[in-house]
């Protein structure tokens, strides 16, 4: 069955540094997201990304991330100067029609 | 603007009872629906959906849910707990029209503890 992978699972960045979070969605989908879930809080939708533009984004999606599918089968989330605050489990899924699949997740700390 | 509320952000059962896990939502337009779960340590896997057919859904592992209008409500339930239904599961809501592309709303999640 297909599914959505991440990479990496982990990830430990210093405050100030830029990461990059990867993606492979399910390959005949047409439309990608990423949401991130904050230890003990709600998951959260950041941003939505189709036909090779932002399609929605939240108010926590400001000017520090941007989103790119750089080669038609990856779709990364890049924070360009991370913060304490970005700590969180970062999910990407992806959808064909009105179901979403999840990822397994990244988690991102930043000390 | 959509929102959804799950009553109990814990829920303990025994195994072998039944599982009742609450979902009431808002949305301006009529809802799609979702019901994920989320085992430690892994990501959201979907258990089961309403999208405007048959507004009892049934899901995967013997869970269903009921999608009731009148009561914004959209419950989820199993006849009988097993050990390995413990887990946390997410209730979600995306809006109804032709665009495949909607965000999904969530709720605050319950972690369901099932006790030999």
């Amino acid at each position: 069955e297909p599914e959505v992978t991440q990479t990496p699972s982990h990830q430990v960045t210093q405050m100030g540094q830029e990461v990059i979070l990867r993606c492979v969605p399910i390959s005949n989908h047409l439309y990608f997201y990423w949401y991130r879930q904050i230890l003990g809080q709600k998951v959260e939708f950041l941003v939505s990304f189709y036909n090779n533009e932002i399609s929605e984004k939240s108010e926590i999606f400001d000017d520090q991330f941007s989103v790119e599918r750089p080669d038609g089968s990856n779709f990364t989330l890049k924070i360009r100067s991370t913060k304490l605050e970005d700590s969180a489990m970062y999910f990407c899924a992806s959808s064909g029609s009105k179901t979403q699949y999840f990822g397994p997740g990244t988690r991102l700390l930043v000390l | 603007a959509q929102s959804v509320t799950q009553l109990g952000s814990h829920v303990s059962v025994s195994e072998g009872a039944l599982v009742l896990l609450r979902c009431n939502y808002s949305s301006s337009v009529p809802p799609y629906l979702f019901w994920y779960v989320q085992y430690p340590n892994q990501g959201l896997q979907l258990l089961l959906k309403y999208t405007s057919a048959a507004t009892l859904v049934k899901g995967i592992n013997g869970f269903e849910a009921e999608f009731k209008k009148s009561e914004t409500s959209f419950h989820l339930t199993k006849p009988s707990a097993h050990m390995s239904d413990a887990a946390e599961y997410f209730c979600a809501v995306s809006v109804r029209n032709n665009n495949a592309g909607n965000m999904l709303t969530f709720g605050g999640g319950t972690r369901l503890m099932v006790k030999p």
